[in-house]
């Protein structure tokens, strides 16, 4: 069964902790993506990467990182310099790298929802 | 930058009715556009993908519309039913400016649909 899984569905912070979002997908495909996604707004781009061992930021990287050592793999860590994390985190990817790669369907994970104790 | 609005934010109809979802974006320069659903507290699921070289796409009731020049889609659903409940959010891919090669989100339309 081919997709995309995030762990865990619901994840609590506390203030000053930094927290870890699993993505895994089996879809064979390159290219990755970390979106947040805020009540009444759109998705917005956290980071992505394109090939393993490479990554770039998005539109609100600030508080975030991640990593790339697998092509099945891309995990989000949501560090104690993210002041408002409580969002909604969906992670994407897509079959190809580069700009033919970006043309294609994204394909999403079911999310994570992050609250602040 | 690409901004990409949608109307209305939310929409309330009674089954069997035809609706139309609206999308604009600014910038005309994209790849293509694509009409996603959401599921309460779930993941995006694609509905359509429409190429920019493309006027429109159909799938069973679906119906979306590209006019690019104008920086408009429209996305029409035919003899609406309460499974169709949901967010419909549409999304450009950039082909140009600092958003290139980045999906720019509407922030949706939260459909409805009552027995």
């Amino acid at each position: 069964d081919g997709g995309i899984t995030q762990s865990p569905k619901y994840l609590f912070r506390k203030e000053g902790q930094n927290v870890t979002l699993s993505c895994e997908q089996n879809l064979n495909h390159d290219a990755m993506y970390w979106y947040r996604q805020d009540p009444g707004q759109g998705l917005r781009l956290i980071y992505y990467s394109q090939i393993v061992n490479d990554f770039q930021k998005g539109d609100i990287a600030e508080g975030y990182s991640v990593s790339r050592e697998k092509k099945e793999s891309f995990p989000l860590t949501v560090t104690s310099a993210q002041k408002n994390p409580t969002a909604f985190y969906l992670c994407a990817s897509s079959k190809g790298a580069g700009l033919a790669g970006g043309r294609e369907t994204q394909y999403f994970g079911p999310g994570t929802r992050l609250l602040v104790l | 930058k690409q901004e990409v609005t949608q109307i209305p934010a939310a929409l309330s109809v009674p089954e069997g009715e035809n609706l139309v979802l609206n999308c604009s974006f600014t910038d005309s320069a994209i790849y293509n556009l694509q009409w996603f659903r959401q599921d309460p507290g779930k993941g995006l699921t694609s509905l359509l993908l429409i190429q920019s070289s493309q006027r429109e796409q159909t799938s069973g009731r679906l119906n979306a519309s590209l006019d690019k020049s104008s920086g408009r889609s429209t996305l029409y659903i035919a003899a609406s039913q309460p499974g169709d409940s949901a967010t419909y959010l549409c999304a450009v891919l950039n082909a140009g400016g600092t958003s290139y090669g980045k999906l720019t989100f509407g922030q949706g339309t939260i459909l409805t649909v009552h027995p």
